[in-house]
Formats: structure tokens, C-alpha cells, sequence
């Protein structure tokens, strides 16, 4: 079972700073967060991950709480190309390796 | 350019027949892996490989398997393929220092009668 909540759906308007929210409140202390995004059925394309600090990089930025319990994905400047289903994932370890849970995301909508 | 390919992209069959799926990626990286995505669901992952010759089940391995002769060549074959195995397709890979951080193809839409 998917271990994050997500928002079935969400619009920003384009230029706008989209915020997407996700509760990961069973995650344990080892157990990063990543965040993928599919774009009308393509492959999902890797965005960002984090443990505890906030970490950024030229697509997006990730706040996680304190308590690590949620974590939001902001997009600062969304454009129309940035509709697509946003998925906020955990990795977990596996017997022999790591495993990304995949939930069923949030589908963002950019409008002009 | 960097990239993961799978062939066919769209494939109809019927119950029984077998088939296979191509991937490949020309990133030299060691893990590759097969998800499969249906509607509402996420994506679940059917089989991955750590390396050559090393393959291991995922969430749902049931009526596929997968063969890892070469590094950058991970197939995903159907013997007797069912109804129930339609679905969207998708090969990803990653290097072994940074298996999460996956690379994925475009995807095999399949349609089982």
C-alpha cells in the first residue's frame, strides 16, 4: 500500500507558485521522500527527494516538516507545460533493495 | 542523448499468445526495472535487476518474466498473456549508486483480448 495522501486533483494559474501537499504520516526516521511527475501518460520524470532538510534544485523546491509527518512540492513559477500528475513517493528498503511506493498523485492543472 | 526505449509502443493480442517487450537504455547503468500502471493506480513494479544475469520479483510478478543477458537489454515477456495483464508498461533504469532516481522509457500501451 502506497504510503502518502495526496490531493486527487488541484489547479494554479499560470505564473503562479503551485504548492502541492502531501502527507506521509507513517514514514519512518531512514525512509526519504521522492517526487516524480507524468505528463499525459509518458514515463514519470524524476523532480526532487529529501530526508529532513528542505532541498531545491532547478525544477522545484521541497519543504518537509519538522516532524517529517508532510512535505509540500512547489513549482514557483508554474507554466501550462507543468500540467501533468505529481507523485509524492516513499522509499522504502526491500530484502535486497530500495522500493518506491507509488501512489495514485495529484493531478495538477495549470491554467492560462 | 540519454534514454530508455521500448518497443513496440502499442501492441494488440490475443489471450494465449506470447510476447515480448523490449528495453533498452544506453546509460551503462546496472538497475533496470518493469512497472506496470492501470487506471487510478500507481505505478507497481513487476520485476527488477541489480546487474547482469541478477533478476528478483517485484509487487506483481505474476505471469511475466524477464531475462538480463546483457547490461543495457532488460525484455519483459509474456508467455500466455490474460485479459487481465492489459495495461501500460513502463521500463525505467538507474545507476547503482542512485537507484531511485530512475529513468523511464515511454512506455508500452498493451491490449490483451
Amino acid at each position: 500500500d502506497a504510503k502518502t495522501t495526496q490531493p486527487t486533483s488541484m489547479d494554479c494559474a499560470e505564473g503562479r507558485a503551485a504548492n502541492l501537499p502531501c502527507n506521509h504520516s507513517t514514514i519512518s526516521g531512514n525512509e526519504y521522500v521522492y517526487w516524480y511527475r507524468q505528463i499525459h501518460s509518458q514515463g514519470p520524470q524524476y523532480i526532487i527527494h529529501g530526508l529532513k532538510n528542505n532541498e531545491t534544485n532547478e525544477m522545484a523546491s521541497l519543504i518537509i516538516t519538522e516532524d517529517r509527518k508532510s512535505s509540500t512540492l512547489i513549482l514557483p513559477h508554474a507554466t501550462l507545460r507543468d500540467t501533468a500528475v505529481y507523485y509524492c513517493i516513499v522509499r522504502v528498503a526491500g530484502d535486497s533493495n530500495y522500493q518506491l511506493i507509488w501512489g495514485a498523485g495529484t493531478k495538477l492543472i495549470i491554467k492560462p | 542523448e540519454a534514454q530508455v526505449t521500448q518497443n513496440p509502443r502499442y501492441l494488440i493480442t490475443v489471450t494465449g499468445k506470447k510476447l515480448t517487450v523490449t528495453c533498452s537504455q544506453n546509460m551503462n547503468h546496472e538497475y533496470m526495472s518493469w512497472y506496470r500502471q492501470d487506471p487510478g493506480l500507481g505505478l507497481r513494479q513487476i520485476y527488477y535487476s541489480m546487474n547482469v544475469e541478477v533478476t528478483d520479483k517485484g509487487d506483481v510478478p505474476e505471469g511475466y518474466k524477464v531475462s538480463r543477458k546483457e547490461k543495457r537489454n532488460f525484455p519483459l515477456i509474456l508467455e500466455s498473456p490474460s485479459p487481465n495483464q492489459t495495461s501500460l508498461y513502463f521500463c525505467a533504469s538507474s545507476s547503482w549508486t542512485d537507484q531511485e532516481t530512475q529513468y523511464f522509457g515511454p512506455g508500452t500501451r498493451l491490449l490483451v483480448l
